[in-house]
């Protein structure tokens, strides 16, 4: 299986801060990669797919980069309601697999 | 709008079975590949299974593979998970997912989850 790192687990940041959140694979995954909004005792929410593709309806501040085994999701405005926890997700080979979460707190 | 709903958590005894369903609507069920995904207190995601669009292919993750068994019934609009023979390490909220797919150049399905459910509780405990 493929193993998802994400880095960091958790950051504190501000209103209005630009947030960058890093997954990693443990082999290339050729853009294979979606992103994941998750807020307390709700679903998740996609809001990206194919490393940098915004899912429809998801605000343009969130971004996303990367190639081969290194990628990034970036948020270049944070707002209120964007504190949540993000997972990345391979889609390259079965099963698809997740990253163990990164925890955006309020500073 | 797309709305999937799950129901038929619960607390079960280990060594016990629960059947999960999962009401689909706003879609065409029929169109689509499906998915269960469980999160364990405190945890991340982690994949469960998948069924195709006709039922016939399936997936499991091997941590479940032999004791659960995902079916659909399209006619219904509905999706199930089986799970037998549980385990504490079962414990989670397990969401039903829509899944995206396509086929790469080399013909290897591929697929994310572009709608969820809000999810049910599965508690294994004695």
């Amino acid at each position: 299986d493929i193993q998802m790192t994400q880095s960091p687990s958790s950051l504190s940041a501000s209103v209005g801060d630009r947030v960058t959140i890093t997954c990693r694979a443990s082999q290339g995954i050729s853009n294979s990669l979606a992103w994941y909004q998750q807020k307390p005792g709700k679903a998740p929410k996609l809001l990206l797919y194919a490393a940098s593709r915004l899912e429809s309806g998801v605000p343009s501040r969130f971004s996303g980069s990367g190639s081969g085994t290194d990628y990034t999701l970036t948020i270049s405005s944070l707002q209120p309601e964007d504190f949540a926890t993000y997972y990345c997700q391979q889609y390259y080979s079965t099963p698809p697999t997740f990253g163990q979460g990164t925890k955006v707190e309020i500073k | 709008q797309v709305q999937l709903v799950e129901s038929g958590g619960g607390l079960v005894k280990p060594g016990g079975s629960l059947r999960l369903s999962c009401a689909a609507s706003g879609f065409t069920f029929s169109d689509y590949y499906m998915s269960w995904i469980r999160q364990a207190p405190g945890k991340g995601l982690e994949w469960v299974s998948y069924i195709s669009s006709s039922s016939s292919y399936t997936n499991y993750a091997d941590s479940v593979k032999g004791r659960f068994t995902i079916s659909r019934d399209n006619a219904k609009n509905s999706l199930y998970l089986q799970m037998n023979s549980l385990r504490a390490e079962d414990t989670a909220v397990y969401y039903c997912a829509r899944a995206r797919t396509y086929y790469d150049s080399s013909g290897y399905l591929m697929y994310y989850f572009d709608y969820w459910g809000q999810g049910t509780l599965v508690t294994v405990s004695s």
